[in-house]
């Protein structure tokens, strides 16, 4: 089966770095997405990787490693707006979405 | 800023009930996609389609309906509602039929009671 696995929940300090962790099974590849959901709003596009290696978008960077099947998001000089879910997403070789339960990442001040 | 709307934002009705949650974009996108979600879950696939007249199926399609008459509309329909089907219903649009890059409307929530 396709499966894509991320911690359930975690904490982290205001102005601080955090990572989230992806891994996934899927029937072939054709990219992983990272999305953001704030709690009760509809999820926002965040990153795209389909090459090995390191994407940066401002104070988010999302790193793909096809032959581990591992993603990694990396937040900076994180805010309190950081606080929500963040879902990782791999397209299969049938161009079909596969979601993850998400990860809720809380942040302190 | 994306272009896509959910009508009704949030829906209480009675079971057995026929409901229509619409959906519409302005940004000429070919492929709609239909998701639910429960709250702190994974979004599950109902229906998608690549285009006008076509329509698939997704995980939990067995018991609602969609169209696709117009590019820009993407109406869903419950036949008969049950409590089951309490939760949040997101509508989604993407420029080609090949990207995971989506554009979500604001969402319907759903209570049936």
């Amino acid at each position: 089966g396709q499966n894509i696995d991320q911690p359930t929940e975690m904490t982290a300090t205001e102005g601080a770095i955090v990572q989230i962790n992806c891994t996934y099974q899927t029937s072939g590849f054709n990219g992983l997405f990272w999305y953001q959901q704030h709690a009760g709003e509809a999820p926002t596009f965040l990153s795209y990787n389909v090459l090995d290696g390191l994407e940066e978008k401002g104070r988010f960077s999302s790193f793909l490693s096809r032959s581990k099947g591992y993603s990694y998001l990396l937040l900076k000089e994180l805010q309190m707006k950081d606080s929500a879910s963040y879902l990782c997403v791999v397209m299969d070789s049938n161009y079909q979405l596969i979601w993850g339960a998400g990860t809720k990442l809380i942040i302190k001040p | 800023e994306a272009d896509i709307y959910q009508t009704p934002r949030y829906l209480v009705i009675g079971t057995g009930k026929k409901i229509t949650l619409e959906c519409s974009q302005t940004m000429g996108h070919d492929k709609m996609y239909w998701y639910q979600q429960d709250p702190g879950m994974e979004l599950h696939l109902i229906h998608y389609s690549y285009g006008v007249n076509s329509t698939e199926k997704g995980d939990l399609s067995s018991e609602s309906t969609v169209s696709r008459i117009r590019t820009e509309h993407f109406p869903l329909t419950l036949e008969s509602a049950r409590p089951s089907h309490t939760s949040q219903y997101l509508c989604a649009s993407s420029y080609g039929q090949d990207t995971g890059e989506l554009f979500f409307g604001e969402g319907s929530r759903l209570t049936v009671l």
